[in-house]
């Protein structure tokens, strides 16, 4: 069974940073693709970043991109969204989600965690 | 905001069909296969539909997906009070180099 668990998120002041994590089971994690994707309060789910199996491909949306960076270990199963310079818009449930192939471009999400919160407030 | 474009909400009773459209162009839904997403706010979002028209497996086929140009439908017959959800359509952007998701559909059953 595949299973995605986040941790990372919390409260963080404006200007803050955070690490988000994703640990994976049920797959073999090298050969698939992982992103991140949120939702902000009361909004639509909004794809944040994604990165291949074999982490030689990194992609981010405009709207992150200098303040963000995807990384995975595959030795620990794991993505990572570092998330730095937080600003209150990025307050939102944050989503690990499984691509459905080794590669980002054009590939959906076949499972995804349960989201882990960021609140950025002073 | 989003480049695909749904119906803020649907609603019909119990045994009957809603239809979701998304509209897109051809950097997004034009030239990228689209999927199909169930959303109940508070749990992991749900993989209901990929390559425009394919089922995951344990994904009943009450659900259907079709494209023609650059917009998509999502069909759901037999409506169910557990289908009450949000509905997001999602394709790669070749322009923005971006998965791109739908502003989302809230299907009420009556």
């Amino acid at each position: 069974e595949v299973q995605l668990l986040e941790s990372g998120g919390g409260l963080v002041q404006p200007g803050g940073s955070l690490r988000l994590s994703c640990a994976a089971s049920g797959f073999t994690f090298t050969n698939y693709a992982m992103s991140w994707v949120r939702q902000a309060p009361g909004k639509g789910l909004e794809w944040v970043s994604g990165i291949s199996g074999g982490s030689d491909a990194t992609y981010y949306a405009d709207s992150m991109k200098g303040r963000v960076t995807i990384s995975r270990d595959n030795s620990k199963n794991t993505v990572y969204l570092q998330v730095n310079s937080l600003r209150a818009a990025d307050t939102a449930v944050y989503f690990c989600a499984k691509n459905r192939a080794i590669v980002v471009p054009g590939v959906p999400f076949d499972y995804w965690g349960q989201g882990t919160l960021v609140t950025v407030s002073s | 905001q989003s480049v695909l474009t749904q119906a803020p909400s649907v609603s019909a009773a119990p045994g009957q069909k809603v239809t979701i459209s998304c509209s897109g162009s051809n950097s997004n839904i034009g030239n990228n296969f689209v999927s199909w997403y169930e959303h109940l706010p508070g749990t992991a979002p749900k993989f209901l539909i990929y390559d425009d028209n394919k089922r995951p497996s344990g994904i009943p086929d009450r659900f259907s997906g079709s494209k023609s140009g650059t917009s998509a439908t999502l069909g759901i017959t037999g409506l169910q009070t557990g289908d009450e959800a949000d509905y997001y359509c999602g394709t790669w952007d070749s322009s923005l180099s971006a998965y791109v998701f739908g502003t989302g559909t809230r299907v009420t059953v009556l």
